[in-house]
């Protein structure tokens, strides 16, 4: 595997279900992220991780739940979410603190999410 | 707050002819200005990074431009394979999160054979 990889690709919930998202990455990045992208909206920040520490917290509904066990694996537990929540999910990484002034990111194909 | 606008939403391009996207932005302190290419159903992939005005970089029919307020990526005798969503995004040089990318609402290519 290259690059960073997501599963599950499809995921269809209903409003009760508790499901995770899996985000891998093999760049040795030191630093990960969610984003949820909806349609017609920019990409908006969720989450931000750098050194297994959560560094950003975008506001989002506590219904999400994130967690970094290591500098190489993401997850975004899902519990009663919302229609209002589908959409694709995308996980990204970078260098982190270690990448100095270039902080470019580098993203999974996502996960899209329906709740019924 | 920092914003992204990208025009136009949409653009029809015939296989050959060569056009511009635009990207306006207002930051507080340009880190970084970063154009991808999303294609559906995909996540976005990277593209290129400018840092200062007047720097340019060019990736196959691709050349990307930075002033002070906007960037072009400049597309040269487009192929139908060009036809994606090109996303525009700034990195903020200062407050307090060194990572946050904002974006813009992206541009629909559309090259016809």
């Amino acid at each position: 595997e290259t690059g960073v990889t997501q599963t599950p690709r499809h995921l269809v919930m209903g409003m009760t279900n508790k499901k995770s998202l899996k985000c891998e990455q093999h760049l040795g990045h030191n630093a990960m992220y969610w984003y949820k992208q909806s349609a017609k909206k920019p990409l908006e920040l969720m989450f931000v991780y750098s050194l297994e520490e959560r560094v950003e917290n975008n506001s989002v509904p506590s219904r999400f739940s994130p967690e970094c066990p290591n500098s190489s694996h993401l997850f975004l537990h899902l519990h009663t979410l919302q229609p209002e929540d589908s959409a694709l999910y995308l996980c990204a990484s970078s260098q982190g603190p270690s990448g100095g002034y270039q902080e470019t990111q580098y993203f999974g194909p996502g996960t899209r999410l329906l709740v019924l | 707050e920092d914003q992204v606008t990208q025009s136009p939403e949409a653009l029809r391009l015939q296989e050959g002819e060569s056009s511009s996207l635009n990207c306006s932005y207002t930051v507080s302190g340009l880190r970084g200005l970063f154009w991808y290419r999303q294609d559906p159903g995909k996540g976005p992939e990277f593209l290129f990074t400018l840092y200062s005005a007047g720097e340019e970089k060019e990736k196959e029919r691709l050349k990307a431009t930075l002033t002070k307020k906007e960037s072009f990526l400049h597309i040269t005798a487009p192929k139908p394979e060009d036809s994606a969503t090109y996303l525009c995004a700034v990195q903020a040089r200062s407050g307090g999160s060194n990572y946050k990318l904002t974006f813009g609402k992206g541009t629909l290519l559309t090259v016809n054979p």
